[in-house]
Formats: C-alpha cells, structure tokens, sequence
C-alpha cells in the first residue's frame, strides 16, 4: 500500500534558518493539499495543486512560504526566515481530481528554537 | 463562510457501549461533509462521508453517521465501542461546489474507550 509519504517526519531549526518539506503523494491522485495543524487545533488549509497548477493559497501562507508542485508529481513547502510561530505539523494530503476525500500522509513537525 | 464546531473536547465511553461524537456546521447550500479519524503519531484517515442521499451514512471499522439538515449537525455514531477506536476524531465539511473540495475542520475531539 503506497500511500502518502511526507519527508522528514521531524524538523528542528533555529529561527531565521530556511526549510524545505517534501509530500509523495498517492501516484493516479491528481490533487495535492497542503495543511498545518496546531496543538488542539484541526488542519488547517495552506494550499492546493491540481497537477502542477497552484490552485489556491489561504491567506495564512505568507511570502515566506512557497510551495511547488514543478512535475505534477512530489510537491516541496518551503519556509523562509522560521519564526517560533511556523512550529507545527505540517500535512500533507492527495486526492483524486473527481474524489472528495482526502489521503493524508504522516506530516512534519517542524519545531523552530 | 464556512464552520464546524465539534462542542465536546473530550469523549468518555466503556468498551461496549455505544458513542456518539458530536458535530455541527455551517454553510451555505447543501454541504459535504467528513470525519476523520488521526491515531497517535499518525495522519488522519478517512472514516465516511455525506455527499447526497440516505441521511445515514456507514463508514470504516463499523462507524456510522447521520446528516440532520434541519439541525445542522452530523454526529459520528458507533453502536458498540472498541478500546482500539480511542484516538481523535475530526469532522469537516467542504462547499459543495467550486471543485476545489477544500475542507475546513473542526477542533478535533479526543474519544477514550476505557475496558
């Protein structure tokens, strides 16, 4: 079962420093959605690709977030300049472009000092 | 604008006993609507889903739920709870067209099934 894969699973970084998440998703999905969840909170959306198109941004993806889908494929979420705030989980998930529920995969805890 | 509200942070149930996991949300026109379920150190999976139809929908691992569009609501029901379905438990619903499906969740509740 090749289901969603996130990779790493855990992030440690100093404020300031750049990361870069990679999400596998499920290979016939064509859908691949971005969340980040906080503690006692649900995921929230960040961002979502239909192939390689970026389709939508919530207003919490700030410019120093950029995500990239460039094959319609894997799909990378980069943080700029980490602040104590980006500490979270970050998921990952995919979808079929005519389904409606979503496969997540594991997601990164990224946690900033 | 779109909202779920899941009132109970935590659920409490002898193994054996049926659980109700409560949700309500707001949209507007006819909504999808979702639970998930997330294990420890584990994404969240997908139990069942209202699209249309029969207000009752039957999911994974013997979990069922009710669409109710006069209350809103759309409460996860299991008639005999397993010590194994303690985990958290998330509804969404997402708008029911644009295509995008993008889900807005609730705040998650924590069901605990004790022996």
């Amino acid at each position: 079962d090749t289901g969603v894969s996130q990779d790493p699973r855990h992030k440690i970084t100093k404020r300031g420093q750049n990361v870069t998440f990679r999400c596998d998703p499920i290979s016939e999905h064509n859908r691949l959605y971005w969340y980040r969840q906080t503690l006692g909170q649900g995921p929230e959306f960040l961002t979502y690709f239909q192939n390689e198109a970026q389709l939508e941004k919530s207003r919490l993806l700030s410019d120093r977030f950029s995500a990239e889908r460039p094959k319609g494929s894997f799909s990378t979420l980069e943080i700029q300049r980490t602040e104590q705030g980006d500490s979270a989980m970050y998921l990952c998930a995919s979808s079929l472009a005519t389904g409606t529920e979503q496969y997540f995969g594991p997601g990164t805890r990224l946690t900033v000092t | 604008a779109q909202s779920v509200a899941q009132p109970e942070d935590q659920v409490n149930v002898a193994e054996g006993n049926p659980l109700t996991v409560k949700c309500t949300y707001s949209v507007s026109g006819n909504p999808y609507l979702f639970w998930y379920v997330q294990y420890p150190n584990r994404g969240l999976q997908f139990l069942l889903k209202y699209i249309t139809g029969d207000n009752l929908v039957k999911g994974s691992y013997g979990f069922e739920a009710e669409f109710n569009k006069s209350q809103t609501s759309f409460h996860l029901k299991k008639p005999s709870a397993l010590v194994s379905d303690s985990a958290l438990y998330f509804c969404a619903v997402s708008p029911p067209s644009g295509g995008s499906y993008i889900p807005t969740f609730g705040r998650g509740t924590s069901l605990i099934v004790h022996p």
